[in-house]
């Protein structure tokens, strides 16, 4: 069965922390992963990951993929109130999408 | 530009009843997912429609239907509501179908089903 599983579910941290998010998944037919940030509805578009090894990066986040050991990890460094959202990790197999159920962060001031 | 809109915000409706919910992609867009999001839970694919097929389907039984548009907007029909249908439902629109696209998602239609 195809399934994407994030870890840890939630996280709670100060103003400044690093953190590392982490999505693990067994996905028949790989085609890429993708990260979203969750704040009220629709979820934001991150990051799209195809190949390993390449760090994707945008600001204090970053983004790489493993396809050998099939994770993908989410880094969001000096964090902020801002950040405070759901992570949610979404692969492409085949012709559909399997989202995990979220990584809950908040950010305390 | 103007992004993925959903139609309508909220809606009630009963057990055994029937809905429409309606999506307009973005611009240049001629691909759109529609997904279901139960309280705490990640997305649930349901299908996906690229240039008015149905391209690709989750495990949703038949009376979860589409439609794509030539204008690419869409439609999802739910038949025959059951309680388990109160969820976010949210569509997505991108550029083609396939890898190496991103999709940008609709702000969702809140469905209860009393």
């Amino acid at each position: 069965e195809d399934k994407v599983v994030q870890s840890p579910l939630s996280l709670v941290v100060h103003e400044g922390d690093t953190v590392t998010l982490n999505c693990s998944y067994e996905v028949t037919n790989f085609r890429s992963l993708l990260w979203y940030k969750q704040e009220k509805k629709a979820p934001t578009f991150l990051f799209m990951l195809t190949s390993s090894g390449i760090e994707k990066k945008s600001g204090r986040l970053s983004s790489i993929l493993d396809k050998k050991e099939l994770f993908s990890i989410l880094n969001i460094t000096a964090t902020q109130t801002g950040d405070s959202a759901i992570y949610l990790c979404a692969v492409e197999g085949g012709n559909q999408f399997y989202f995990g159920t979220g990584t809950s962060l908040t950010v305390i001031p | 530009e103007t992004g993925v809109t959903q139609s309508p915000t909220h809606l009630i409706k009963t057990r055994g009843q029937q809905v429409t919910l309606r999506c307009s992609s973005q611009s240049g867009h001629n691909t759109v997912s529609w997904y279901q999001q139960a309280l705490g839970q990640g997305p649930q694919f349901i299908f996906q429609y690229y240039r008015e097929e149905e391209n690709g389907r989750g495990n949703f039984p038949p009376r979860f239907s589409g439609l794509q548009f030539p204008n690419y907007s869409s439609e999802l029909n739910v038949n025959a509501l059951e309680l388990d249908d109160s969820a976010l439902y949210l569509c997505a629109s991108s550029p083609s179908a396939g890898a190496g696209y991103e999709q940008y998602f609709g702000p969702g239609t809140r469905l209860t089903v009393t």
